[in-house]
């Protein structure tokens, strides 16, 4: 099956400081990445629609200048938390579309758990 | 807005015993409904998929489900659970657009003790 990694698994900073994650389709190209964050005991809530060459498109009540999405290739996308806080503390989970004619699947990563000290 | 609910937020089981994992959906147009699973320590993974045809899905690893469209459900079900079926099971929706903009059921917890 398809791969998709990201990097770090996890990562500590400080209140104040950015945080870039990445999210890498490592056998296959991707045009559409999604970003998912995930609260303890809660849903994956998605964040946005991440496409090659284009801006991200964000859901209703996510700050796109706080959480940076640039899909710079086919098989990279990053989202990077921008002046992250203790709010900000969660795990983020990415996933990438392969498309293969009619079926299309989304093929998710392990994830990210950040926290903001 | 589509919204997915899953009533049972954990579910113990002996092996062997029957498993049946509620899902229900809001959304009045066509949709696309999936089962997703997590084990332990490990990312999500497709389970099995509806998108038309035959209501009764077959999916990996022995999982079936039926879309049930007055019921607005997507019940995931299998006969005979075993110790490695302990996960986080996942129901997700989207309004007729493949794979794209899930939204996701807050999960079922699965416990199979042997």
């Amino acid at each position: 099956g398809a791969v998709v990694s990201q990097h770090p698994s996890w990562v500590i900073c400080k209140s104040g400081t950015s945080v870039k994650i990445e999210c890498r389709s490592l056998d296959f190209q991707a045009t559409t990445m999604f970003w998912y964050r995930q609260f303890p005991k809660q849903s994956l809530m998605l964040m946005a629609t991440s496409n090659e060459g284009s801006k991200a498109t964000y859901e209703q009540g996510v700050e796109k200048d706080k959480f940076l999405i640039n899909h710079a290739s086919l098989t990279l996308s990053t989202l990077t938390v921008t002046s992250a806080h203790p709010e900000d503390s969660s795990f983020y989970i990415c996933s990438a579309m392969r498309v293969a004619g009619e079926d299309n699947e989304q093929f998710f990563g392990p994830g990210t758990r950040l926290t903001v000290l | 807005a589509q919204s997915v609910s899953q009533h049972n937020h954990h579910v113990i089981l002996s092996e062997a015993a029957s498993l049946e994992l509620g899902c229900n959906y809001s959304y009045g147009g066509t949709v696309n409904l999936f089962w997703y699973v997590q084990y332990p320590g490990q990312h999500l993974q497709l389970l099995l998929k509806y998108f038309s045809g035959d209501p009764l899905v077959k999916g990996i690893k022995g999982f079936e489900a039926e879309f049930i469209k007055s019921k607005f459900s997507f019940n995931l079900r299998k006969p005979s659970v075993q110790w490695s079926d302990t996960a986080e099971y996942f129901c997700a929706v989207n309004a007729n657009t493949g794979f794209q903009k899930l939204v996701f059921g807050t999960g079922t917890r699965l416990l199979v003790s042997p």
